[in-house]
């Protein structure tokens, strides 16, 4: 298995709604990322979860949770969003960053989020 | 902090014309990667660069690392309406924690049949 499984694909969601983002990946990565991304613009990364703890928190607002609970599965638990957080939601996977040999990022497809 | 610019923004080329894409970092990167994003799609590893001046070919892909580690460049010969998408460079500093990497601002290419 060499992807990373996110869902949903889509969302819509209410201001006051709360709802979470799921990504899975079996490849063995131990770096697991969460990044987003606007059109036309370059993923901008959120957290970043090294051997399941919180390593990077990029000042992201609270209404955004990260959850990593196991080496497999991360989840992002959002609530009271506002529509400029409307984007393209990806996790990302990499081997132990500090085997530079194998430091390629591995993406998910992305959840398209939608705040009305 | 660390920045990485990369020109230019767009490209349009005729069908069989080269392309190529730059990358330019404030800092020393201590390796670089690109990945390309088809429309609607979601980035995809292409390849990493780690030493100075090096040069990798991935068919009609050539990428290339600078002497300085400060600047790197992707060429596509005779390019295809299948290399359509967005190709981004990110790069890594000495010290960064757990693999954050900066990437440039993408280069949109478009190819004309």
């Amino acid at each position: 298995d060499t992807e990373v499984t996110q869902t949903p694909k889509h969302l819509v969601m209410g201001m006051t709604n709360k709802k979470s983002l799921k990504c899975e990946q079996h490849m063995g990565h131990r770096a697991m990322y969460w990044y987003k991304q606007k059109a036309k613009k370059p993923p901008e990364l959120m957290f970043v979860y090294s051997y399941e703890k919180l390593s990077i928190n990029e000042s992201v607002p609270s209404r955004f949770s990260p959850e990593c609970p196991n080496s497999s599965l991360l989840n992002l638990h959002l609530h009271a969003l506002q529509p400029e957080d409307s984007a393209l939601y990806l996790c990302a996977s990499s081997q132990d960053p500090r085997d530079r040999e194998h430091y390629g990022y591995t993406f998910g497809s992305g959840t398209r989020l939608t705040v009305v | 902090g660390q920045q990485v610019m990369q020109i230019p923004q767009y490209q349009h080329v005729q069908e069989g014309e080269d392309f190529t894409t730059y990358c330019n970092s404030s800092t020393t990167l201590s390796n670089i990667q690109w990945y390309k994003q088809r429309p609607g799609g979601h980035p995809v590893f292409l390849i990493q660069l780690v030493k100075s001046g090096e040069v990798k070919k991935q068919k009609r892909l050539t990428f290339q690392f600078g002497e300085a580690k400060k600047n790197s460049s992707l060429h596509i010969t005779a390019t295809q309406t299948t290399d359509v998408g967005t190709y981004f460079c990110a790069g890594a500093t000495r010290g960064t924690s757990y693999g954050k990497l900066t990437f440039g601002q993408g280069t949109i290419l478009t190819v004309h049949p």
